[in-house]
């Protein structure tokens, strides 16, 4: 089977930097998805990285290793809206197809 | 605002009624995904069409099916419909398959069965 693992909750305050980290071990890899989704709405993409390394979009990061089967998500100076689950996602074939994870459920506190 | 429509945006049935939902992707986009989103189970895929054609299926259950019309629109169909079918259905479209695209993601259809 698939598995791709990312903590359930995180708290942060605002201001801050917050790391949320997702480990895969998937049968196939053809890069890797970072979404936001608020509660009850549709998930909105943040980044993607297919090689090994950083990607930088203003205030997102995401790295990735593929030999250690890992990736991170780098929110920095962070803001209430920031509030949100935060969803992994494994693309396994060329057929463009994502794998999730469970989701990590940010909280920013004032 | 993605550019992906769902309709209906919610839905209530009972127990053993079959619904149908509806999306329509953004405007030259070719592909489009379906995935069903409950509280316990997180974010399914459930199955891909491009361009009309089946193009990949995850875990869909025998009692739901899909299809794709010529205008690109696409429909899943879910009958004999349980109380564990509900959840959040969202459809998501790309402008194609071979390399990595985004997938965009509609508003979702929110179906409670009782």
């Amino acid at each position: 089977g698939q598995n791709i693992d990312q903590p359930t909750e995180m708290t942060a305050t605002e201001g801050a930097i917050v790391q949320i980290n997702c480990t895969y071990q998937t049968s196939g890899f053809n890069g890797l998805f970072w979404y936001q989704q608020h509660a009850g709405e549709a998930p909105t993409f943040l980044s993607y990285n297919v090689l090994d390394g950083l990607e930088e979009k203003g205030r997102f990061s995401s790295f990735l290793s593929r030999s250690k089967g890992y990736s991170y998500l780098l929110l920095k100076e962070l803001q209430m809206k920031d509030s949100a689950s935060y969803l992994c996602a494994v693309r396994l074939n060329a057929g463009n197809m994502l794998t999730f994870g469970g989701g990590t459920r940010l909280m920013v506190k004032p | 605002d993605s550019g992906v429509t769902q309709t209906p945006k919610h839905l209530i049935t009972a127990t053993g009624q079959r619904v149908t939902l509806r999306c329509s992707p953004r405007s030259g986009d070719l592909s489009v995904y379906w995935y069903q989103q409950s509280l316990d189970q997180g974010l399914q895929f459930l199955i891909q069409y491009y361009n009309g054609e089946e193009r990949a299926k995850g875990n869909i259950l025998e009692r739901f099916s899909a299809q794709q019309f010529p205008d690109l629109h696409s429909e899943l169909n879910l009958s004999s419909l349980e109380l564990g079918d509900s959840a959040l259905y969202f459809c998501a479209s790309s402008v194609g398959v071979d390399i990595v695209y985004e997938q965009y993601f509609g508003p979702g259809t929110r179906l409670t069965v009782t």
